[in-house]
């Protein structure tokens, strides 16, 4: 089983459209969780981080259910420019050293 | 304020041969972390440097290897290209060892032939 693991995707919306990103991670010993934008032939960009309690970037919003292992991204009225891949990542901390584990991503692809 | 670089942007090696790519981090940053990106698949962690010593390392052979210098910047070496070696391979820098927040270049595309 992979560590980190996402919706396959790709997920083709029309713009203004809600979507739903989740991820599930399978170490209950990981303690940070986020969410990087990688752009086409691109570096991975940090896009949030999540918290338990929930945040929100103006039309983003990050979920994070512990008990379930379990991280969510939504994103409110789509815009062209929102087509990209979504990873989901965790921060495993061990030794003094912290590790980012990637998901595979979720392609998006909104159209007009 | 540089951020992080790479070179070269791409590279194309044949199989067996033995390949070298840089980074620097960010300016401030002392700590460098180096992943591999198959084609759709997400980055996976090679290893990390600090201080010039690996302090963590992924689930890579001892074909991969690296090395950090006193200026922060890093090498990744690769010996015994394989086909499957091809990847975007990204550096990251940190501000210190411990932090999450990490700052991705934009890579180096290898191809293996």
């Amino acid at each position: 089983r992979k560590e980190v693991e996402q919706d396959p995707g790709p997920f083709n919306v029309p713009e203004g459209a809600t979507v739903a990103f989740n991820c599930t991670y399978s170490n209950s010993a990981s303690q940070s969780f986020f969410w990087y934008r990688q752009d086409c032939r691109k570096e991975p960009k940090l896009l949030m981080s999540v918290y338990s309690s929930g945040n929100e970037d103006g039309r983003f919003t990050a979920q994070l259910n512990r008990a379930s292992q379990y991280i969510s991204l939504l994103i409110r009225d789509s815009k062209l420019s929102d087509s990209a891949t979504y990873l989901c990542v965790v921060s495993m901390f061990s030794g003094g050293y912290n590790k980012l584990i990637f998901g595979a991503g979720t392609r998006l692809a909104v159209h007009p | 304020d540089a951020g992080v670089t790479q070179s070269p942007t791409h590279l194309i090696k044949t199989r067996g041969q033995q390949v070298t790519l840089r980074c620097s981090p960010k300016s401030g940053h002392d700590t460098v972390s180096w992943y591999q990106q198959a084609l759709g698949q997400g980055p996976q962690f090679i290893f990390q440097y600090y201080e010039e010593e690996e302090r963590q390392r992924g689930n890579f052979p001892d074909r991969f290897s690296g090395h950090q210098f006193p200026n922060y910047s890093s090498e990744l070496n690769v010996n015994a290209l394989l086909l499957g070696d091809s990847a975007l391979y990204l550096c990251a820098s940190s501000l210190y060892e411990g932090s999450y927040e990490q700052y991705f270049g934009p890579g180096t595309r290898l191809t293996v032939t």
